[in-house]
């Protein structure tokens, strides 16, 4: 596609349910990232791949939080038993190769837990 | 660890004027890439200007233009001829070999007819 592409933009879950966020980076991007970003603050880095491989998961705030990208393409971002804190903007981002390259974001999907 | 700081919380600025945001980093690192971005209400982020640690002239584009003191770890953006479409929250990073970015809290810059 044209840009990074996320899905679903908006997603109201009642807490402890589980969710699902897409992500569609832009064809033959090799690196991906995922962000969160609470209201009024910077994006917080969650997780990286290269390909399919995830060097970095570092910034995954709990063991709620899981990322895949099975196929190297597409990733999924997976939060089981959503909490209140866990209302942001998620961010995904892709790039054609570490940081030399520009990172493209999308749109983002704003995730309400109430 | 890498921190970024942005000390403006909100700016405004009149139309067809200039405008510089501040931000400065703290890093141990030698190699790096530092970034604006700019995220209107949609929410994307947008890439403005990005400047590499190792070249010691400040990037230029068009409007945008960075000052850059690796010293003082310093890097502030300035913004000519302001225009009400630059409205928005304009986020410093920083970036190191491995590609993850450390933003800062954000200005919120509003420009003013």
């Amino acid at each position: 596609g044209a840009g990074v592409s996320q899905s679903p933009r908006y997603k109201v879950a009642k807490r402890g349910q589980d969710v699902a966020l897409r992500c569609d980076p832009i064809s033959g991007h090799v690196s991906l990232f995922w962000y969160q970003q609470a209201l009024g603050q910077g994006p917080e880095f969650l997780t990286y791949f290269q390909n399919e491989a995830q060097l970095d998961k570092s910034g995954l705030p709990s063991d709620r939080f899981f990322a895949e990208r099975p196929e190297g393409s597409v990733s999924t971002l997976k939060i089981q038993r959503t909490q209140q804190e866990d209302s942001a903007v998620y961010l995904c981002a892709s790039s054609s190769s570490g940081l030399g390259n520009t990172i493209y974001f999308g749109e983002g999907s704003w995730l309400t837990v109430v | 660890a890498q921190t970024v700081t942005q000390s403006q919380p909100e700016m405004s600025v009149q139309e067809a004027e200039t405008v510089t945001l501040s931000c400065t980093y703290d890093t141990s690192e030698s190699n790096y890439y530092l970034f604006w971005y700019k995220q209107p209400p949609s929410r994307q982020m947008i890439l403005v200007i990005r400047q590499e640690a190792y070249k010691q002239q400040n990037a230029t584009e068009n409007r945008f233009s960075v000052n850059f003191q690796k010293a003082a770890k310093s890097f502030s953006l300035k913004i000519s001829d302001s225009q009400l479409g630059d409205t928005a929250m304009y986020f410093c990073a920083f970036g190191n070999q491995g590609g993850k970015l450390i933003f800062g809290q954000g200005t919120e810059l509003s420009v003013k007819p």
